[in-house]
């Protein structure tokens, strides 16, 4: 079946370090692939997605590629920033599955000034 | 509407009250799903609807929980004799289904606590 099993939290960061959250998947048939970001008191927002392998998601300094071979959709942002706190869940979409949604458990980013 | 739009925002309840939440989805939005987060918690997935095919009910957590979508859009997620461990945030998400790259679009939230 379709999972997703990202990294645990919480992940405590200084501000300008790098962030790696990591996120593997198991899926059927070719999924897309989602980071979803949810800020304090606010709901879920899609941050960034890949819809085949090596593809590459950006936005707002952050990056993830789609691995085939590893199974895998790490988050990545090079210089981190206060305003970057907030739960980020991996998820992946799948057509074999009616493009229904899978969800990971969230890693909880937390960045100290 | 522009958006996913769920009601109420807030709801408290006593325990054994049933309660009622609402999901309105993106117009032509054909996917609709419903989750709950509990504080501090990951989402749990709790129903999918998709177009006129049956839903898929696999995780409701027990026969307490229902939930019905009229016409393909609306949808309203029915909590029977409310119990504290019911307490959390109830998230409904809509999405295109014709689409491969088919984003989730989520709404704020109905928060429910129970007494």
């Amino acid at each position: 079946g379709n999972s997703v099993t990202q990294m645990e939290g919480p992940v405590t960061l200084s501000e300008e370090a790098f962030l790696t959250i990591n996120c593997t998947y198991t899926a059927t048939g070719y999924p897309s692939l989602f980071w979803y970001v949810q800020y304090p008191g606010e709901g879920l927002q899609l941050l960034l997605k890949a819809t085949k392998a090596d593809d590459k998601g950006s936005n707002k300094g952050f990056e993830a590629t789609y691995r085939k071979e590893t199974t895998s959709f790490h988050l990545e942002k090079g210089s981190v920033q206060v305003s970057d706190s907030a739960v980020y869940f991996c998820a992946l979409s799948d057509l074999n599955t009616g493009n229904q949604f899978y969800f990971g458990t969230g890693t909880s980013l937390t960045v100290i000034p | 509407g522009a958006g996913v739009s769920q009601s109420p925002s807030n709801k408290v309840t006593e325990k054994g009250k049933d309660v009622e939440l609402r999901c309105d989805p993106i117009s032509g939005h054909t996917a609709l799903y419903w989750y709950r987060q509990s504080l501090g918690q990951g989402l749990e997935f709790l129903i999918y609807f998709q177009g006129n095919s049956a839903p898929d009910k696999s995780g409701l957590p027990s026969d307490r929980f229902s939930a019905e979508r009229t016409g393909g859009s609306v949808s309203t997620l029915t909590i029977q004799r409310t119990q504290q461990e019911d307490s959390a945030v109830y998230l409904c998400a809509s999405s295109a289904y014709t689409s491969v790259t088919g984003e989730l679009f989520f709404g704020e939230g109905s928060r429910l606590t129970v007494l």
